[in-house]
Order: C-alpha cells, then sequence, then structure tokens
C-alpha cells in the first residue's frame, strides 16, 4: 500500500520561504513522477508542478519563480519550497504520486502564512 | 493558464444519474486524452476517480463513467448514491506541457 506524509511548518511568516517534505513509504521513489498540489481554504487545487525521479521538474508558470521541488532517493522523499510567501499562500498543501493523474495522495496539511 | 470550467453545483435523487461537465479549449481537453476526475470529500485528500478520460482506477465503482467531446469532458455517476455526495475536479494536461484542475463541481444528493 502507497503512503505519502507531508512534513513541515504550519505558519509561515510572509516574505518568508514556505518548506515541505514529503515521505514515501510503500513504493520507491525511483518509480516514477511526483506532484505537488494545494487548495486554499474553501477554493479549488491548484497544480504547482511535479518532480521525476531523476531530479527532472516541470512548474505552473504562475508559481515557477518562486518554486522549487527537490527529491531525495537515499530518503525517499521529495520537497517543496516556495519562497517569498503571502496570505494568499495559505492553503493546504498535498503531495501526490504521478504527473498528470494522481493515484495516491497525501492527508494534506495546512500552511497558513501570517505573521 | 485559466482553470477549466465546471458548474459550481450538481444534484440529484438516489438512484438517478447526473453529469458534470468540464470545459477547457483546443489547447487542453480538446487536444489531449489526458484527462482526470477527483472526489473530495470534506476534510479529506482528493480520490482518483477517473484517469485518461474514460479509465477507472481499480477499486472505483462502475457507476463511474467518463468520456469527451470536442472541448468539453464529463464525468457520469449512474445509480446515484448518499456516499456520492461530495466535490469533484477534472484535471487535464495542456499544451504549455502542464496541468490545470477545473473549479470543482458539488454534488448534492437529495
Amino acid at each position: 500500500q502507497v503512503q505519502l506524509q507531508e512534513s513541515g511548518p504550519g505558519l509561515v511568516k510572509p516574505s518568508e520561504t514556505l518548506s515541505l517534505t514529503c515521505t514515501v513509504s510503500g513504493d520507491s521513489i525511483s518509480s516514477g513522477y511526483w506532484s505537488w498540489i494545494r487548495q486554499p481554504p474553501g477554493k479549488g487545487l491548484e497544480w504547482i508542478g511535479y518532480i521525476y525521479y531523476t531530479g527532472s521538474t516541470n512548474y505552473n508558470p504562475s508559481l515557477k519563480s518562486r518554486v522549487t521541488i527537490s527529491v531525495d532517493t537515499s530518503k525517499n522523499q521529495f520537497s517543496l519550497k516556495l519562497n517569498s510567501v503571502t496570505a494568499a499562500d495559505t492553503a493546504v498543501y498535498y503531495c501526490a504520486r504521478g504527473a498528470g493523474w494522481y493515484g495516491f495522495w497525501g492527508q494534506g496539511t495546512l500552511v497558513t502564512v501570517s505573521s | 493558464q485559466s482553470a477549466l470550467t465546471q458548474p459550481a453545483s450538481v444534484s440529484g435523487s438516489p438512484g438517478q444519474s447526473i453529469t458534470i461537465s468540464c470545459t477547457g479549449t483546443s489547447s487542453d481537453v480538446g487536444r489531449y486524452n489526458y484527462v482526470s476526475w477527483y472526489q473530495q470529500q470534506p476534510g479529506k485528500a482528493p480520490k482518483l476517480m477517473i484517469y485518461d478520460v474514460s479509465d477507472r482506477p481499480a477499486g472505483v465503482s462502475n457507476r463511474f463513467s467518463g468520456s469527451k467531446s470536442g472541448n468539453a469532458a464529463s464525468l457520469t455517476i449512474s445509480g446515484l448514491q448518499a456516499e456520492d455526495e461530495a466535490d469533484y475536479y477534472c484535471n487535464s494536461y495542456t499544451s504549455s506541457n502542464n496541468y490545470v484542475f477545473g473549479t470543482g463541481t458539488k454534488v448534492t444528493v437529495l
């Protein structure tokens, strides 16, 4: 059974960097693509980007200048960094397996941007 | 990139069939057969219901089916049940080599 678990600070100050890690169990990171998706409170889903286990990435154009997704195959983890955050970045952040369609999701973690 | 357009809400009585539309453009839904659908219960992570327009993952009820015509994709739920009440989102690949979600549809079982 594939399981994903997000971890990281639940509160980030404006202008700082949001950092989250997704730990994968029941599957190898080297099996393929891994994605980040977010959902502002009461709103819809937004694709952030994906990474292939080799390190190749693809980002949402609207976030591209602020986003970095990386992978650590030794720890079976992948990570998200979003810099210069504002209140508009407050959302539940999900990690998921795949690119394009997502068969397995983490439970999501709420990140609030506030001073 | 703009979100794909879905109706805000769709409702039906138990046993009925409902269809949720997902309208895009010739640069996304109309060009590629890479449309997927997700069901999201309150407070839960989304669940994959359909991928590649009409394929169902193992374990998903055959009451859920997907199709596409032109720039619009559709998700049909037949034999509507109380447990189908949830939010539903579509997703498509785009010609810009990225992905876009739909605006979301709240399904209510009357």
